[in-house]
C-alpha cells in the first residue's frame, strides 16, 4: 500500500517568506508526527496529532512555526518569515495509534536563502 | 548534553566482520527503545525495536543495560549494503514523541 507522502520534496524561498510542507498519512493512521532533521544530526520532534488535535506541540521552536490536520488526515506545517536556520529536513510520520511503531515520509528539503 | 548521545564515526567494517556500537540515554524514565536505520538522503526505517532481555533479529542482536542507561547494536557477518547511519531511539512512557540519537554511520567495504 502507499506510505506516508510530503510535498513539496524540495522548496527553496527567501528568508522572510511564508512556507507551507504538506503531509500525507498512511491510510487509516490516526496519529501523526512532524520532525526536523538538519544535516549530520538525528531527527528533532516537533509536533504530533492524535486525529485533529495536537497532542504534544513541545518542540516547535518558537511561534512562527505551527501545524494543523483539520479533519483527521493530512496536515500541514506552515512556517512565518522563514530564517536561514530554519533550513533542513522536515520529516514527517504516522502510525496506526499512538505507541504503534512510527512509518516516515521521504522528507520535504527546505532551503532558506 | 543530550538526552541521547551515539558516536558518529564512521566505522569502516571489512565485508563479513562484526561491528558493535553503543549509544547512551540520559532520561530514566525512558520506556521504549529503537534502533533505525537511514540510508543516505532517505527517511529513517525502523530496523528493531530493544527489549530489556536483548533480542536478535537474522544478523543484528540488540542489548540494553537500564542500570547504565546504553543500549548496544551488534551487526554479524556485514554486507554491503548494511551501510547506513544506524539511529539509536528512545521514548519516554508519556506520548509517542521519539527522540533520536545524532546517528552513528557505517560503511562495510568488500
Amino acid at each position: 500500500g502507499a506510505g506516508v507522502s510530503q510535498t513539496p520534496s524540495n522548496k527553496v524561498t527567501e528568508k522572510g517568506k511564508y512556507v507551507e510542507l504538506r503531509c500525507d498519512p498512511i491510510s487509516g493512521h490516526t496519529a501523526l508526527y512532524w520532525y526536523r532533521q538538519s544535516l549530520g544530526q538525528g531527527p528533532e520532534f516537533l509536533i504530533y496529532f492524535q486525529g485533529t488535535g495536537a497532542a504534544d506541540d513541545s518542540g516547535l521552536p518558537n511561534d512562527r512555526f505551527f501545524a494543523v490536520r483539520p479533519e483527521g488526515s493530512v496536515s500541514t506545517l506552515k512556517i512565518q518569515r522563514t530564517e536561514r536556520g530554519d533550513s533542513a529536513v522536515y520529516l514527517c510520520a504516522s502510525s496506526l495509534r499512538e505507541y504503534n511503531e512510527q512509518f516516515f515520509g521521504p522528507g520535504t528539503r527546505l532551503t532558506v536563502l | 548534553r543530550k538526552e541521547v548521545e551515539q558516536d558518529p564515526g564512521p566505522f569502516n567494517v571489512p565485508e563479513g566482520a562484526t561491528v558493535a556500537f553503543n549509544c547512551t540515554y540520559s532520561n530514566s524514565a525512558s520506556q521504549s527503545f529503537f534502533w533505525y536505520r537511514q540510508d543516505c538522503r532517505k527517511e529513517p526505517k525502523l530496523l528493531m525495536s530493544v527489549y530489556s532481555s536483548g533480542n536478535e533479529d537474522g544478523r543484528f542482536t540488540a542489548q540494553l543495560n537500564r542500570a547504565s542507561q546504553y543500549i548496544s547494536l551488534l551487526i554479524r557477518d556485514s554486507k554491503l549494503s548494511d551501510s547506513a547511519t544506524y539511529l539509536c531511539v528512545v521514548n519516554k512512557a508519556a506520548g509517542n514523541k521519539l527522540t533520536f540519537g545524532g546517528g552513528t554511520r557505517v560503511l562495510v567495504k568488500p
